[in-house]
C-alpha cells in the first residue's frame, strides 16, 4: 500500500521568508495529492491540491510542485505571514480504494 | 465553518468508561471519516462510512466501533477507555459520489481520560 513521508517535522522561518515542506510517496499509481492546514484548535482544511497530470499549481502565495518520476511533492509558501503558522499535512490518494494516506505533519512557525 | 458539526467539544471521563462521540456531516455528504489525533501527533485514520455502510478501516482498536445512521450522522463509540485514548477525535465528511472528494473536517472532540 501507499506510504507518505513528510519533512521536516518542524520548520521555523522569519516572517517574509519562504517556507518549503516536502513529501515523498511510494505508490506510483497515486494521482491526487492534497495539502491541508490545521490551525490551533481547529480541524484541518484543504488549502491546495494537485493531480498527477500537472507539475505545478499556484494559488496566490502558495504553490505545490509534483515530481512523478521521483515520487515527491512539495508545498511552497512565499512571503510568509504570522497567519501561516499552523500544522501542514500532505496526503496521497491510494488509487486502489480512494483512501487518503497522510503524512505526519509539519509544524510551521513564523518568527516576527 | 466547514459545515461538519461534532458534539461534544470536550469530554472528560475515567479509565474503563465508555463514551460516544457524535458527528453530523455537511448537508448532502454521504461519506463520514473518523480520525484520532494525539498530542503533537499526526492524523490517524480510524474508519470510513459511506451511505450507512462501512467503506474502509484504518488503525481502529477493537474497543472502538462506529456506525452511520439513515440520516447520515455518525457515532464513534469508545469503550474500556485507557489513558492513552486521550486525544482529539475528528470527523470529516465528503461528497456524494463513490469516488474521492475533498474531506471537510469538523472542529473535533477533545477526549481526556483520567
Amino acid at each position: 500500500g501507499e506510504n507518505v513521508e513528510q519533512h521536516p517535522s518542524t520548520l521555523s522561518v522569519q516572517e517574509g521568508d519562504s517556507a518549503v515542506i516536502k513529501c515523498t510517496y511510494s505508490d506510483s499509481a497515486s494521482n491526487y495529492f492534497p495539502w491541508y492546514k490545521q490551525e490551533l484548535g481547529k480541524g484541518p482544511q484543504l488549502i491546495i491540491d494537485i493531480r498527477s497530470n500537472v507539475g505545478e499549481k499556484k494559488d496566490q502565495r502558495i504553490a505545490v510542485t509534483l515530481n512523478k518520476t521521483a515520487k515527491h511533492f512539495s508545498l511552497h509558501i512565499t512571503e510568509t505571514q504570522p497567519e501561516d503558522s499552523a500544522v501542514y499535512f500532505c496526503a496521497a490518494l491510494e488509487d486502489s480504494n480512494y483512501q487518503l494516506i497522510w503524512g505526519a505533519g509539519t509544524k510551521l512557525i513564523i518568527k516576527p | 465553518d466547514s459545515g461538519v458539526t461534532q458534539t461534544p467539544k470536550h469530554l472528560i471521563t475515567a479509565t474503563g468508561q465508555r463514551v460516544t462521540l457524535r458527528c453530523s456531516p455537511r448537508s448532502g455528504d454521504l461519506s463520514v471519516y473518523w480520525y484520532q489525533q494525539s498530542l503533537d501527533q499526526g492524523l490517524q485514520f480510524l474508519i470510513q462510512y459511506y451511505n450507512g455502510e462501512e467503506r474502509a478501516k484504518g488503525n481502529i482498536l477493537e474497543r472502538f466501533s462506529a456506525q452511520q445512521f439513515p440520516d447520515l450522522h455518525s457515532e464513534l463509540n469508545l469503550s474500556s477507555l485507557e489513558l492513552g485514548d486521550s486525544a482529539l477525535y475528528f470527523c470529516a465528511s465528503s461528497g456524494t459520489s463513490g469516488s474521492y472528494n475533498e474531506q471537510f473536517f469538523g472542529p473535533g472532540t477533545r477526549l481526556t481520560v483520567l
